[in-house]
């Protein structure tokens, strides 16, 4: 099956830092998904992202397809930013997820 | 927007007992799934559901069965649990009309078995 590797696996920023998070994934795929979990368990969608890119406020995302890796931006961090950001890519049937970059956002 | 829901938060039950996770989502999706997150582990499928009545295995089915029987109800079954079976549940949902099935998650139930 596909994998799916993210780095770096551990992040630690001060407020207002920037940072960024890689994905790479080993085949073609039809969907890649980047994935926020709260400190409550709940996976929050970010971006639907199979190629391009895209933004949405502070963060934005960049996947480039050919080259099977995707880059996810967080720009002037918050402390509600905290959590583990999941990248999950699909190929031909179901999602497979990367093991996560868990975020700490100090104040 | 779409909305998963999980029949529990927090779960606790003994060895042996049968265990229901229950799953719903308001969005008329065709595709349902069940994951077990761990920590080192990451989420791993259990079974998944393309349709009614139908059903699929993933990477972890053993130890688990699942029921469809409405659209949006999939429920997760734990015919004896067991201590090993301690972990965080998550309920997906995506859409067949949507290409790539950008997967829903529902809260997560948080399951302890003692």
């Amino acid at each position: 099956g596909i994998q799916v590797e993210q780095s770096p696996p551990d992040l630690i920023l001060q407020e207002g830092a920037n940072s960024t998070l890689r994905c790479n994934f080993s085949d073609s795929v039809n969907n890649l998904q980047w994935f926020h979990q709260n400190p409550w368990g709940q996976l929050i969608n970010l971006f639907y992202i199979p190629s391009g890119t895209k933004q949405n406020g502070r963060l934005s995302a960049t996947t480039v397809a050919t080259e099977r890796y995707s880059l996810l931006y967080i720009s002037s961090s918050q402390t509600t930013d905290s959590g583990v950001y999941f990248c999950a890519v699909r190929g031909y049937s179901t999602l497979t997820f990367g093991k996560g970059t868990m975020l700490l956002v100090s104040p | 927007d779409v909305k998963v829901t999980q029949s529990s938060r927090y779960l606790v039950k003994r060895t042996g007992e049968k265990v229901f996770l229950e799953c719903v989502q308001d969005m008329d999706h065709e595709n349902m799934f069940w994951y077990r997150q761990d920590p080192g582990l990451g989420l791993r499928l259990i079974y998944f559901s393309y349709d009614v009545k139908m059903k699929e295995k993933g990477d972890i089915p053993e130890g688990y069965s699942v029921s469809r029987e409405k659209k949006e109800r999939f429920s997760l079954i734990l015919e004896s649990a067991s201590t090993n079976q301690t972990s965080m549940y998550l309920c997906a949902s995506s859409s067949r009309d949507r290409a790539g099935y950008e997967q829903y998650f529902g809260p997560g139930t948080r399951l302890t078995v003692t």
